[in-house]
């Protein structure tokens, strides 16, 4: 059975950095691409980062193109996302998730992350 | 950034009926459009991918059908444990992008 369970999640000040980690399990990890996805309070689904099988490439929202990082370590079947410069229209719940890279097949709980003062 | 429209936002429903929902895209996305059902409180699942090709475990009154800018999701027999919202996305180019959701309240 795949398993996504996310972690990190916290209050934060805005312009502070939060990581959040995927742990993943139940499938072969290095042998799919990883994303990120989010959702505000009440809003709809926002697609955030995709990450390649090795993680040569990755692929970001201009909205966190240079403030966020998605990475994973293949031997630890971790998924990253270090979140710099936060502000409080990154408030949301971040999900980890898996498919073929165009779709998302897999989703994690997701977890919340609030910037506020 | 392709641009998905979903309709209705709200649709209002009768156990056992057959409905469709609507999703339309500002630019082709070849078959490259995907569904998910969102409970409350709840991840969201994969319902159909491609447009039209069904996953497994969801139940088989789920379908879909479209290519290009006009995709359909309907559901054969509304059943209770159906009212949820459902979102339209697509994986053709980046950014991906997601409709607004439609959401199934019971009439």
């Amino acid at each position: 059975e795949v398993q996504l369970v996310e972690s990190g999640g916290v209050l934060v000040q805005p312009g502070r950095s939060m990581k959040l980690s995927c742990a993943a399990s139940g499938f072969t990890f290095s042998s799919f691409p990883m994303a990120w996805v989010r959702q505000a309070p009440t809003k709809g689904l926002e697609w955030v980062a995709t990450i390649s099988t090795s993680g040569g490439s990755t692929y970001y929202r201009d909205s966190v193109k240079g403030r966020f990082t998605i990475s994973r370590d293949n031997a630890k079947s971790t998924l990253y996302l270090q979140m710099d410069s936060l502000r409080s229209e990154d408030t949301a719940t971040y999900y980890c998730t898996t498919g073929d890279g165009y779709d998302f097949d897999y989703w994690g709980q997701g977890v919340m992350v609030t910037v506020s003062s | 950034d392709v641009v998905l429209t979903q309709s209705p936002a709200t649709l209002s429903v009768t156990p056992g009926e057959r409905i469709s929902l609507s999703c339309r895209a500002s630019e082709s996305v070849d078959t490259y459009l995907h569904w998910y059902q969102q409970k409350p409180n709840e991840s969201p699942r994969l319902l159909i991918k491609y447009a039209s090709q069904s996953i497994s475990g969801i139940p088989s009154r789920f379908s879909g059908s479209g290519s290009g800018t006009d995709f359909t999701l309907s559901i054969n027999g509304v059943e209770l444990e159906d009212l949820s919202i459902y979102y339209c996305q697509q994986g053709n180019s980046l950014p991906y992008t997601f409709g607004a959701g439609t959401k199934l309240e019971l009439k």
